[in-house]
C-alpha cells in the first residue's frame, strides 16, 4: 500500500535561512508527488507537483522540490525562508484508483526573526 | 476556475445530534470529490470519495456517511455525532485525468461537546 513519512513533525528556522522538509513515498509504480501547504484554519493550498520528467520542480512561493527515486524521497525546499512561510506542509503521493492521494501526517514550520 | 464552496465554516454540535455538512463544486463537471478529515496534530485522513452521482466508496469505518445526490454537490452525515468526531473536515475535488492534483475547499471547523 502506498505511504507517505514526514519525519519532521515540527521544524524552526530563521528568516532568512535556508529551508529543507523531508519526505520519503513508498510506492510500488512510477508515483506522482505533490506538496502542499496549509495555514491555520485553511484549506491546503498546492506548492508544486511532480509527474514525469525533470526531477527537480519549481513551485509556487519560491519553492522547489527534488524527486531521488533511488532514496524514494521528495524533499521541498527553499533557499530564503519568510516569516509568511510558516504554516503545516503535507507530502503526498497519487493512489491509483479514483485518484486518491495519500498524505504524510505533515511538518510544522516555524520562522523566527 | 474551479470554485470549492464548504458550509458551515465552524460548527459545534453536542454529542449525539446529527449532522450535516455541503460541499458543492463552481466551475468543473464530472469531478472525484472527496472528503478528508483532520484531527488536531494529524495529517489528512480521507473518509470517503466518489467517482460520480451516487457512487461512494468509503475508506474507513466510522460514524458517518456520504453522498452525491447531485454531480457537483457531496454531502457528509452523521445520524448521532460521537465526541471523537469532532475535527476539520476538507472537501476536495480532482479531474478525472490520473493522478491530477486536488484541490482543496475551506474546511469546517467541527467541534462535538
Amino acid at each position: 500500500a502506498q505511504s507517505v513519512t514526514q519525519p519532521d513533525i515540527h521544524i524552526t528556522v530563521s528568516e532568512g535561512a535556508s529551508l529543507e522538509l523531508r519526505c520519503n513515498y513508498s510506492y510500488g509504480a512510477t508515483p506522482y508527488l505533490f506538496w502542499y501547504v496549509q495555514s491555520p484554519g485553511q484549506g491546503l493550498q498546492l506548492l508544486l507537483k511532480y509527474f514525469s520528467g525533470d526531477t527537480l520542480v519549481q513551485g509556487i512561493k519560491g519553492f522547489e522540490a527534488e524527486f531521488k527515486r533511488s532514496q524514494s524521497s521528495f524533499n521541498l525546499r527553499k533557499p530564503s525562508v519568510h516569516w509568511s512561510d510558516a504554516a503545516e506542509y503535507f507530502c503526498a503521493v497519487g493512489a491509483g484508483y479514483g485518484n486518491k492521494l495519500v498524505f504524510g501526517a505533515g511538518t510544522i514550520l516555524r520562522v523566527k526573526s | 476556475s474551479q470554485t470549492i464552496h464548504q458550509w458551515p465554516a465552524t460548527l459545534v454540535q453536542p454529542v449525539g445530534s446529527p449532522l450535516s455538512l455541503e460541499c458543492t463544486v463552481e466551475g468543473t463537471s464530472n469531478p472525484n470529490l472527496y472528503w478528508y478529515r483532520q484531527a488536531a496534530g494529524r495529517g489528512l485522513q480521507l473518509l470517503f470519495y466518489s467517482v460520480g452521482i451516487g457512487q461512494i466508496s468509503s475508506e474507513v469505518p466510522q460514524n458517518l456517511s456520504a453522498s452525491r445526490p447531485q454531480d457537483r454537490q457531496f454531502i457528509l452525515s452523521s445520524k448521532k455525532l460521537l465526541l471523537s468526531d469532532s475535527g476539520f473536515y476538507l472537501c476536495a475535488i480532482q479531474g478525472r485525468r490520473l493522478n491530477t492534483e486536488a484541490f482543496f475547499g475551506q474546511g469546517t471547523r467541527l467541534t462535538v461537546v
